[in-house]
């Protein structure tokens, strides 16, 4: 079955700096790579999504990157805020299957 | 249009006992998904339903099993509860069955099995 690691567990930055998540899968056949974020007691939001025939996507300050050769894809944030404090998930998965989560990131944006 | 609920927030429970977790899904969503989420095992899958029919199903014991409704409602239960069952377990909604639809997430239920 489909493997998702995720680097780094925690990341703390301050604000207005660059966050990257990083993250690996195992299996080539996936080809949905969504990314969610996590705050207590509002469940998770997913932020961005990437499917295999793209290299990467950008919404505002958030983009994610996908390597299909390398089998490995990551969030950046730029300009980081304090309310991007939260725990990030990225996930995969192959059509028709569901999604593997990596175990998550926490970043934390000091003012 | 209102997101995806799910009944109760929290919920204790003893060992032994039995657990019914409800979600409601985004209006026009037939697809459900369950997942647990721990913080030694992270985000794992449970079983997904589209149109009252189990479509996936993760690596869980038989204990833990669930239905879905005319309404795309649904329902997980976990029966002979133990304390490695303590978890939030979430629920997500999507148009379409298997993962390439975006895939919406509730608030979750966390449960504490004493």
């Amino acid at each position: 079955g489909e493997n998702v690691e995720q680097h780094p567990s925690t990341l703390s930055v301050q604000e207005g700096d660059s966050a990257v998540i990083k993250c690996t899968y195992s299996d080539s056949a996936s080809n949905y790579f969504p990314w969610y974020k996590q705050e207590l007691g509002k469940g998770s939001q997913l932020i961005i999504d990437i499917r295999s025939n793209v290299g990467e996507k950008k919404d505002q300050r958030i983009a994610v990157t996908l390597n299909k050769t390398a089998k490995h894809f990551s969030l950046h944030i730029t300009e980081t805020q304090p309310e991007d404090s939260a725990v990030y998930f990225c996930a995969a998965s192959r059509p028709g299957n569901m999604l593997t989560f990596g175990g998550g990131t926490r970043l934390m944006v000091k003012p | 249009k209102a997101g995806v609920t799910q009944t109760p927030r929290y919920l204790i429970k003893t060992r032994g006992q039995q657990v019914t977790l409800s979600c409601s899904p985004i209006s026009g969503h037939r697809s459900v998904s369950w997942y647990q989420q721990t913080p030694g095992q992270g985000l794992q899958f449970l079983f997904e339903y589209f149109s009252e029919t189990q479509r996936n199903k993760g690596n869980f014991p038989g204990r833990f099993s669930g239905r879905q409704f005319s309404n795309s409602r649904s329902e997980m239960n976990v029966s002979t509860l133990e304390l490695g069952d303590s978890a939030l377990y979430l629920c997500a909604s999507s148009l379409r069955w298997g993962a390439e639809d975006t895939q919406y997430f509730g608030p979750g239920t966390r449960l504490t099995v004493l």
